[in-house]
């Protein structure tokens, strides 16, 4: 059964420091998604990486994929109150014939003035 | 582009009842798949339907199933309602293998 770990699961940074959140599964992977949920709210996609050394950056945000450590890393730049949610990632071993996500328990970030 | 649409938002139903979700996805998308989101379990895949055909199922009792359309809209149906069964039902759509965009979600409690 695959398992997808993600650490810290609740994270409290000052503005303009930089942190990362990681995602560790258990299984072969090349697939992996992270989303953003704000409370009350719907999942928002964020980034998708399909191979083993992507990155992705879309303003303070970047993620990135080591296929072989199994491990993917979403790091923050100089937070911002904005970037306050749950950041979800979401190991994706679809097969041929069957699609399935499995997501990590989320890391609640918040960022305090 | 009109996103992925659920109704209803939120229901109340007793123990023992029946209810059934309706997910309407992206214009274009085949699959949608189901999960359901709670505290304590987090986000758990429930089944996922691709050109009408179920492809895939996660690890939940028989009380729950789901079906899709020919226009691709799905529905997911849970019987005899458990106090348990008490979560946000989230849809997601997608081409195919490629990304998931949720809906807004179904907020169900179970009294």
């Amino acid at each position: 059964e695959l398992k997808v770990e993600q650490n810290p699961l609740f994270l409290s940074m000052q503005e303009g420091k930089n942190y990362t959140i990681y995602c560790n599964y258990s299984t072969t992977s090349d697939r992996l998604y992270w989303y953003r949920q704000d409370p009350g709210k719907s999942l928002e996609s964020l980034f998708v990486l399909l191979s083993n050394g992507a990155v992705k950056q879309e303003g303070r945000l970047m993620a990135s994929l080591d296929t072989k450590a199994r491990l993917s890393t979403l790091h923050i730049t100089a937070a911002v109150h904005d970037l306050s949610a749950t950041y979800f990632c979401a190991v994706d071993i679809s097969s041929g014939s069957a699609r399935q996500l499995t997501f990590g328990s989320g890391t609640q970030l918040t960022v305090l003035p | 582009k009109a996103g992925v649409t659920q109704t209803p938002r939120y229901l109340i139903k007793t123990r023992g009842q029946q209810v059934t979700l309706s997910c309407s996805p992206i214009s274009g998308h085949r699959s949608v798949s189901w999960y359901q989101q709670t505290p304590g379990q987090g986000l758990q895949f429930l089944f996922e339907y691709f050109s009408e055909t179920q492809r895939n199922k996660g690890n939940f009792p028989g009380r729950f199933s789901g079906r899709q359309f020919s226009n691709s809209r799905s529905e997911m149906n849970v019987s005899t309602l458990e106090l348990g069964d008490s979560a946000l039902y989230l849809c997601a759509s997608s081409l195919d293998f490629d990304t998931q965009y949720f809906g807004p979600g179904t907020r169900l409690t179970v009294l």
